[in-house]
């Protein structure tokens, strides 16, 4: 079936660099990805939506230049944290869309903390 | 937007129960989502729903359209479903992502 993969799958990184999450659909073409974000014990939270070749749209309250997201191909998405600080460790998560339909498949998650 | 209410929060039962898993949402909807989240984070899905039920193994959903009401069942429960069973919805029209219910932690004793 339809995989998409996630990496890294854990990074830990000091407060002021940044780290970049690939997102890529493996065996299907995936215009719009998206970007989901949980902290511990809570629900997980929609940050933006993702289409290939167009600037993406963020969620209300989510900064759309610290969490720089580029869809360049119809596979691949990528979410940078810039500017990291220990309050932006938390699981980060992303999944595509297939097709014009409601399949959405997701990536395996990336735990990311900021010391 | 979209509210997601589930219940239980938390459920604690015994290998072999039936379990039962409901999800209300407020606004009408293009499909619904049943997902298991595993300690790790990882997440599978389960099940997408526009409407009537779905079975697949010792799992079945079910969505009632118009009382905006879905359910998920296991049948003979056992130890290895412990995880958290997340609903999510997504709104009519658009190529929006999920939201998503805060999720069911269940735990099955052996």
């Amino acid at each position: 079936g339809a995989v998409v993969s996630q990496h890294p799958s854990w990074v830990i990184c000091k407060s002021g660099t940044s780290v970049k999450i690939e997102c890529r659909s493996l065996d299907f073409q995936a215009t719009t990805m998206f970007w989901y974000r949980q902290f511990p014990k809570q629900s997980l939270m929609l940050m933006a939506t993702s289409n290939e070749g167009s600037k993406a749209t963020y969620e209300q309250g989510v900064e759309k230049d610290k969490f720089l997201i580029n869809h360049a191909s119809l596979t691949l998405s990528t979410l940078t944290v810039t500017s990291a600080h220990p309050e932006d460790s938390s699981f980060y998560i992303c999944s595509a869309l297939q097709g014009s339909g409601n399949t959405i498949y997701f990536g395996e998650g990336s735990w990311l903390t900021v010391v | 937007k979209n509210e997601v209410e589930q219940s239980p929060q938390n459920l604690t039962a015994q290998e072999g129960e039936f379990i039962t898993i409901n999800c209300s949402y407020s606004v009408g909807i293009s499909a619904l989502h049943w997902l298991q989240q595993h300690p790790g984070g990882g997440i599978v899905s389960l099940f997408m729903l526009s409407s009537g039920k779905k079975k697949h193994g010792r799992l079945i959903a079910t969505i009632n359209i118009q009382e905006k009401h879905s359910s998920l069942h296991i049948t003979a429960s056992h130890p290895r479903d412990s995880a958290v069973y997340i609903c999510a919805v997504r709104s009519r029209g658009g190529a929006d992502g999920l939201t998503f219910g805060k999720g069911t932690h269940l735990i099955i004793q052996p």
